[in-house]
């Protein structure tokens, strides 16, 4: 019962360096994306990717970019990081159910700190 | 477009008094809504959620939020806190037929002994 797995869960990165989180599901969920989550603003999408094979921009985009390399695996990259991407960052993953509602579930996070 | 906002960043309740967490919602079309809550160091798991089948709706450990279309609410409630109820709790939205959801700012529950 593993779910939705992410790595690392803790990264410290200098303004300029490159890293890439990597998330994995084990549910056959068709839909994954990724949040961050900053004190007093909630979770906000990055991006997000509604089948294998898709993505779409969120509200946040912006030094960002991911990649859905098959059904179970979505990676999000930080090109060049800045001091503004220090944040806790989620993925989580999703089937529309028979209520038509879009449930998500969530990894446990990866806390990024960028000096 | 669809928006969220979570009255009270932080409440305090003493333990076995009511807890009210508020949301409202705004959207344009009949919405899905949801409760998330997230334990320290933890993801967010789901605590209820409305899809218009029945309007109180009952989630896990004793949660249940009520829809009113007309006050454009779903407030969350519980009628006697638990320590173990202490955490960040975050009211969401999503639309028929799309795969975003948007999610408030989040309150932190506080429960006194």
């Amino acid at each position: 019962n593993a779910g939705v797995t992410q790595t690392p869960k803790f990264q410290v990165l200098k303004t300029g360096q490159s890293m890439t989180l990597q998330c994995a599901q084990d549910m056959n969920h068709n839909s994954m994306y990724w949040y961050r989550q900053d004190p007093g603003m909630g979770l906000r999408l990055i991006y997000y990717s509604a089948s294998e094979g898709t993505t779409d921009k969120g509200e946040v985009p912006n030094g960002y970019n991911v990649s859905r390399l098959n059904k179970r695996e979505f990676s999000l990259r930080l090109e060049s990081a800045a001091p503004s991407q220090t944040s806790v960052y989620f993925c989580a993953s999703s089937e529309v159910g028979n209520s038509g509602a879009n449930v998500l579930t969530f990894g446990a996070g990866s806390r990024l700190t960028v000096l | 477009a669809q928006s969220v906002t979570q009255l009270g960043s932080h409440v305090s309740v003493s333990e076995g008094a009511l807890v009210l967490l508020r949301c409202n919602y705004s959207s344009s079309v009949p919405p899905y809504l949801f409760w998330y809550v997230q334990y320290p160091n933890q993801g967010l798991q789901l605590l209820l959620k409305y899809t218009s089948a029945a309007t109180l709706v009952k989630g896990i450990n004793g949660f249940e939020a009520e829809f009113k279309k007309s006050e454009t609410s779903f407030h969350l409630t519980k009628p006697s806190a638990h320590m173990s109820d202490a955490a960040e709790y975050f009211c969401a939205v999503s639309e028929k037929g799309t795969y975003k959801s948007i999610f408030g700012t989040g309150t932190r529950l506080k429960v006194l002994a």
